[in-house]
């Protein structure tokens, strides 16, 4: 078990673009969160699926973010029409049950 | 008013000494709360978590829940520069989303 993988570690962007960041569980996992996360701030929740359903989406988060986790394994989280301020690290974690959730590395998007 | 509370500090503490970490809530219905370290550009890492109210120790660390004042604690004893780090405390109602603070920036000093 390698833990939480998150592909890719860096990406940057135009303006404009679409990006699809994955992240593949704990294999036993059937929880899977997205965060987002900026400089000096804690991570920021955007969504999370217990196996394949998508139990809830933030408030928070625009029409341009979508994220889908297919036959409740691996997830991916898309960015349309990217925006500057859409630039920060996004967290993904996973955990069995409620708590003990473990977070990947994160990607971190800059848009320019 | 967010759902919690943390002051971002930085904090900063001589090596050996005892380091307090705390945040405040307004969401009554929180049952498990969680703290976690991140070092600088990694995700973040489960320290401790408790269930409801009372203690937990493990080691160096100790965590507390005031549910009747709505503020829990972690307490580092014999800090270490290796502490170093931001300390983030995150809380979950049963069978909901975890919500984080903004996390605290801790240095120990050599």
């Amino acid at each position: 078990d390698t833990g939480v993988s998150q592909d890719p570690r860096h990406k940057i962007t135009k303006r404009g673009q679409n990006v699809t960041f994955r992240c593949d569980p704990i294999s036993e996992h059937n929880r899977l969160y997205w965060y987002r996360q900026t400089l000096g701030q804690g991570p920021e929740f955007l969504t999370y699926f217990q196996n394949e359903a998508q139990l809830e989406k933030s408030r928070l988060l625009s029409d341009r973010f979508s994220a889908e986790r297919p036959k409740g394994s691996f997830s991916t989280l898309e960015i349309q029409r990217t925006e500057q301020g859409d630039s920060a690290m996004y967290l993904c974690a996973s955990s069995l049950g409620q708590v003990t959730a473990t977070f990947g590395s994160g990607t971190r998007l800059t848009v320019v | 008013q967010k759902e919690v509370e943390q002051d971002p500090g930085p904090l900063s503490v001589p090596e050996g000494a005892i380091v307090s970490l705390n945040c405040t809530y307004s969401n009554s219905a929180f049952q498990y709360f969680m703290w976690y370290r991140q070092y600088s550009r990694k995700g973040p890492e489960l320290l401790m978590y408790t269930y409801s109210s009372g203690n937990k120790e493990d080691g160096r660390f100790t965590a507390q829940v005031d549910k009747s004042s709505k503020y829990i604690s972690l307490f580092i004893r014999d800090s270490q520069p290796s502490d170093s780090a931001t300390y983030l405390c995150a809380m979950s109602a049963e069978d909901d989303k975890i919500i984080f603070g903004k996390g605290t920036r801790l240095h120990i000093l050599p």
